[in-house]
């Protein structure tokens, strides 16, 4: 079993609808939760970061964690076409390199 | 935001060749970066963990002399990939972690793109 687990997608959606990104994850000694963007052949941007249970927001980007399901999410509100990318979710002790979900594609049709 | 470069952005040789890849930390000081490779569709795996002045740490199944790691400055770290074959193309790309406030964050470069003939 991988420790961070992400449907691969592709995740198809409509200009300005609402997008719903989830990763589960397995270890519990996990305590940063971030959300990376990857356009093609581009290295991934960093787009959230989350430490404790609960919501964060930036912008369209909301991140929710929930470390009793081990479960992290990402929501996109009013998406656009350039938000078409591949999502990223990652997972941290804090004491080594980041533990990455398989990604997510996205694309979001004008 | 932090920035992290990469040089070159793309390379192309010929097998049995090395060739090196520097990742640059340009605004932040960077004891530690990271070296991933990304194949086509697929997410990105660790290959290395660069320590400023210190050897570098492989992940298992990574071949140490294969991809040689050099961490010599605060700011720089270089993936020697020596004796190239078809095999080794992919995307590398390296990160930095940054600590602001006791909150470590990696930020990474821009990526660069490895095709071995």
């Amino acid at each position: 079993q991988k420790e961070v687990e992400q449907d691969p997608g592709p995740l198809s959606v409509p200009e300005g609808a609402i997008v719903s990104l989830n990763c589960t994850y397995s270890n519990s000694a996990f305590q940063y939760f971030m959300w990376y963007r990857q356009y093609s052949r581009k290295g991934p941007e960093l787009l959230m970061y989350t430490y404790s249970s609960g919501n964060k927001e930036d912008g369209r980007f909301t991140a929710q964690v929930d470390k009793s399901s081990k479960y992290i999410s990402l929501f996109i509100r009013d998406s656009q076409p350039s938000d078409s990318a591949t999502y990223l979710c990652a997972s941290d002790t804090g004491r080594r390199a980041l533990t990455f979900g398989s990604g997510t594609r996205l694309q979001v049709q004008p | 935001g932090a920035v992290v470069s990469q040089h070159p952005s793309w390379v192309i040789c010929k097998s049995g060749t090395s060739v090196k890849i520097e990742c640059r930390s340009l605004d932040f000081q960077a004891t530690t970066m990271f070296w991933y490779r990304q194949f086509p569709k697929q997410s990105l795996m660790l290959m290395a963990t660069s320590n400023e002045g210190s050897k570098a740490t492989y992940e298992q199944g990574v071949e140490k002399d294969k991809f040689l790691i050099n961490h010599a400055s605060l700011t720089l770290s270089t993936l020697t990939v020596t004796s190239a074959h078809p095999e080794d193309s992919s995307f590398y790309i390296c990160s930095a972690k940054r600590t602001v406030m006791s909150t470590d964050t990696q930020y990474f470069g821009p990526g660069t793109r490895l095709t071995v003939l």
